[in-house]
């Protein structure tokens, strides 16, 4: 049974036209994150929530923003994507306490035209 | 601060082939780690974890010792099979709670 969710897998966009990308977990875990990974590097933090506590990461550009209006669910806007801004989408849930595994969804690749 | 060193690939093996990924990280204190896989298009699945200084994670044949006197997390597996191409990524958790990845190795396995 999937447990950490994302919709869509795959996104096309025009450059500068806002894009969402979902994210949602039936773990009822507190922590969820949103991670950039583009091709052949490592998985890269934009930004997490501890419950409704957002913490962003100090070089994320403010074109990303996240919203999460409840414990399952949880947003990544893109508010003018540009195109370097293509790339895998990865949420990932972790029930926050110290040391604690980060378990991963499939992903969404976003193409940006 | 806390980081992560994993071996460069790509690393190509034929099957039933031993198979090695070094992992050597440095951290404060005493982190959990981690080795997650990525098949080709795929989101990061879990494979195996240690949490104190000589555990062994192990799963699906793959293990790894956790070495404190070595900061070492080696990959390792006596028999890989075509199945098991995906790039490695070893990564750790540290007192902040925040993940720190390698750099991932891409393996492939030619029957």
């Amino acid at each position: 049974d999937a447990m950490v969710i994302q919709n869509p897998r795959y996104q096309v966009t025009q450059f500068g036209k806002p894009v969402t990308l979902s994210c949602s977990q039936t773990l009822n875990h507190n922590v969820m994150y949103w991670y950039q990974q583009k091709s052949s590097q490592a998985p890269k933090l934009l930004f997490h929530y501890y419950d409704k506590d957002f913490n962003n990461e100090a070089d994320t550009p403010d074109n990303f923003q996240s919203r999460r209006p409840n414990t399952s669910f949880c947003f990544l806007d893109i508010r003018s994507p540009g195109l370097g801004d293509a790339a895998m989408y990865l949420c990932a849930t972790s029930r926050g306490d110290r040391q604690e595994t980060q378990y991963f969804g499939p992903g969404t690749r976003l193409l940006v035209l | 601060g806390d980081s992560v060193t994993q071996m460069e690939g790509p690393v190509t093996l034929s099957e039933e082939a031993f198979l090695t990924i070094n992992c050597t990280y440095t951290a404060t204190g005493y982190p959990s780690l981690f080795w997650y896989v990525q098949y080709p298009g795929e989101g990061l699945q879990l494979l195996l974890k240690a949490t104190k200084a000589d555990d062994k994670g192990s799963n699906k044949g793959f293990e790894a010792t956790y070495r404190k006197e070595t900061t070492s997390f080696h990959l390792e597996k006596g028999s890989v099979q075509v199945s098991d191409s995906a790039v490695y990524f070893c990564a750790l958790i540290g007192l902040g709670n925040q993940f720190y990845f390698g750099t991932g190795t891409s393996l492939t396995v030619i029957p």
